[in-house]
């Protein structure tokens, strides 16, 4: 079946930096793009950007933009996002979600918890 | 970027009833709008794209309509496991952009 299987909770320090990993299986990982989409507590979602799989185009959130990358690794089927210089605003669960270019997001990890605390 | 408002906030609803949530755009989305179920400790599930087609293995119960800037997610008969939290999304621009949702109580 298809499934998106992310890694698991990370603690950091304000200032450090997180990669969350999305390893996908049960379909064509290239034919797809992936989302990566965030959550604070008690919070709506929030997009954060988009990679096409294909070619590696990327679309960022203007707001994150200078502080986030995204990556694939068609080899392994994996998608990475690295958030840098983070704040205690971005603690928050982190999802990753399987979409084609602007459509909708149809099949999603089960999140990553972020904590950023000194 | 398009603004996308939920109203409203929480709906309180008895099992068996009707609930009919909104959602607004700023500016025309077309049909690009989707509706996502998010149930507590879980990741949201896509239920409706392209305003009103269900997505794979979601019931008949639920419904969407609209198009340009005004949309609705009909649920036509409340169950158990329908009480949950609801997100519109836009996916006409970037970037794309979420609701702040509608909880869906039991009365």
């Amino acid at each position: 079946q298809v499934q998106l299987v992310q890694s698991g909770a990370e603690v950091k320090k304000p200032g450090a930096a997180v990669k969350v990993s999305c390893k996908a299986s049960g379909y064509t990982f290239s034919t797809y793009g992936i989302s990566w989409v965030r959550q604070a507590p008690g919070q709506g979602p929030e997009w954060m950007g988009w990679i096409s799989a294909y070619n590696g185009n990327t679309n960022y959130a203007q707001k994150l933009q200078g502080r986030l990358t995204m990556t694939t690794d068609t080899s392994t089927s994996t998608a990475y996002m690295e958030l840098r210089s983070l704040r205690s605003d971005d603690t928050a669960v982190y999802y990753c979600a399987r979409n084609s270019f602007l459509r909708p997001m149809d099949v999603w990890g089960k999140g990553t918890t972020v904590t950023v605390s000194s | 970027e398009i603004v996308m408002t939920q109203s409203p906030a929480t709906l309180s609803v008895s099992p068996g009833e009707r609930a009919t949530l909104s959602c607004r755009a700023s500016q025309s989305v077309s049909s690009n709008l989707a509706w996502y179920q998010q149930k507590p400790g879980q990741a949201p599930r896509l239920l409706i794209y392209d305003a009103s087609t269900r997505a794979t293995g979601i019931p008949a119960r639920f419904s969407g309509s609209g198009s340009g800037t005004e949309f609705t997610l009909t649920i036509s008969s409340l169950q158990s496991e329908d009480f949950a939290v609801y997100y519109c999304q836009q996916y006409n621009n970037w970037p794309v952009t979420f609701g702040q949702g509608t909880k869906v109580e039991i009365k």
